[in-house]
């Protein structure tokens, strides 16, 4: 059964920092890895969305890596905000199944 | 991508009634997907709807408690039935095609008391 962890539970950093939230997952034969980041209260907003044969993805401040073999993705974020402040989700998605396994977050808080 | 609406977006409810949560998708997919975030926890898949068939169920939920209805290619209903104040959560549908990204709906908070 996959399992997925994400480190830390919670980070708090001040504005302007550059900032790295990990993922890791038990069975390395997934078939993609989503971010999402949540507000609270609020539904998911996609981030990221990496392919088992992709290395990495990029979406302006957002940097999210994939090391397949180890079960391992990294999201970076550049030049934090404040606005960035929300939990942050990862989710892997195996084989042909469509249904997503998610991590618990991490809670980031980027203060002024 | 794909923008999903959810109604209602929150209620509070009475134990032991049930509450019918709406989703809308703006275009045809053949799979939707229903989802929990109980308080202060990540999101647990609760089931997958196709169009014309029966819903596929994870361990732990059952239909009886969990009831779903697809009767087109881009609405879903989940029920859920004579509530406890254990229910109370986030709600959400989802959608995903093959190779795709998923998408998520706003969500519906329920409260039970």
């Amino acid at each position: 059964k996959q399992e997925v962890t994400q480190i830390p539970a919670a980070l708090s950093v001040p504005e302007g920092e550059n900032l790295v939230l990990n993922c890791s997952f038990t069975d390395s034969a997934i078939y993609n890895l989503q971010w999402f980041r949540q507000d609270p209260g609020k539904g998911l907003t996609s981030l990221l969305l990496i392919q088992s044969s992709q290395r990495e993805q990029t979406s302006g401040r957002l940097n999210a890596s994939l090391d397949k073999s180890s079960g391992r993705s990294t999201l970076y974020i550049a030049a934090s905000q404040p606005g960035d402040s929300a939990t942050y989700l990862c989710a892997v998605r195996r084989g042909s199944a469509r249904q997503l396994t998610f991590g618990s977050g991490t809670q980031l808080t980027v203060l002024p | 991508s794909a923008v999903i609406s959810q109604k209602p977006s929150r209620d509070i409810c009475q134990r032991g009634t049930s509450l019918t949560i709406q989703c809308q998708v703006d275009s045809q997919v053949t799979m939707m997907f229903w989802y929990r975030q109980q308080p202060g926890q990540s999101l647990t898949l609760i089931a997958t709807a196709n169009q014309g068939s029966e819903a596929t169920y994870e361990s732990g939920f059952v239909i009886d408690k969990f009831p779903i209805s697809r009767p087109n290619l881009t609405f879903s209903t989940l029920t859920v039935s004579n509530m406890s104040p254990e229910d109370s959560s986030i709600y959400l549908c989802s959608v995903g095609g093959q190779g795709a990204e998923q998408y998520f709906g706003p969500g519906t908070r329920l409260t039970v008391t």
